[in-house]
């Protein structure tokens, strides 16, 4: 059982809806947790951190539950060049600073 | 461009063959990993320096494999003898604070 688990998709929305993605994780020792945004055939990029307390980036809304182990990433208002995959990732205490990523979930916003 | 650069960017070997990759990092950051990601799949974690140090390595990281850091700057990481099951894009990432950033990869492709 992979340790982060995601819905691979691929989620096809028309411009202007919202999407949720959803994240599990199975290690209780998780230190910090974020959302990282990767283009076709493009490197990871940070998309944003996701506190204990929820946070808000623009369009972008992350949210944690450590109870429930679970990680969500909202997007407002789809963009065409929010289309991407969205990588679900998790840093475990008790590993260094190794990067756990999950497998990816795949959004396609079309006009 | 004062981002983590990666050489070379593609690389077609016939199984049984060494290659070497190399990463350049963002001069101020410290630590630097290795990942590896096959299509469909995450970015999965090899190794890690903090400095020249190799601190963490990953059961990934078979004896064909090996990464080095001298002087703490540029990295490198060497496959021998390549099976088929290594073709994949190896990416390299720095750390600065929280956040890892992502080189452009190379994509290895074993005939």
């Amino acid at each position: 059982r992979k340790e982060v688990e995601q819905d691979p998709g691929p989620f096809n929305v028309p411009e202007g809806a919202t999407v949720a993605f959803n994240c599990t994780y199975s290690n209780s020792a998780s230190q910090s947790f974020f959302w990282y945004r990767q283009d076709c055939r493009k490197e990871p990029k940070l998309l944003m951190s996701v506190y204990s307390s929820g946070n808000e980036d623009g369009r972008f809304t992350a949210q944690l539950n450590r109870a429930s182990q679970y990680i969500s990433l909202l997007i407002r208002d789809s963009k065409l060049s929010d289309s991407a995959t969205y990588l679900c990732v998790v840093k475990y205490s008790n590993s260094g600073y190794a990067l756990n990523f999950g497998k990816g979930t795949s959004l396609l916003v079309t006009p | 461009d004062t981002g983590v650069s990666q050489n070379p960017r593609h690389k077609i070997t016939k199984r049984g063959q060494n290659v070497t990759f190399r990463c350049d990092p963002i001069s101020e950051h410290n630590r630097l990993y290795w990942y590896r990601q096959t299509l469909g799949q995450g970015p999965e974690f090899l190794t890690y320096f903090q400095n020249e140090a190799q601190l963490e390595k990953s059961r990934l990281l078979s004896d064909r494999f090996s990464a080095e850091r001298p002087k703490g700057s540029f990295s490198t990481l060497e496959i021998q003898r390549t099976e088929q099951g290594d073709s994949a894009m190896y990416l390299c990432a720095t750390q600065l604070g929280d956040e890892q950033f992502f080189g452009p990869g190379t994509r290895l492709t074993v005939l």
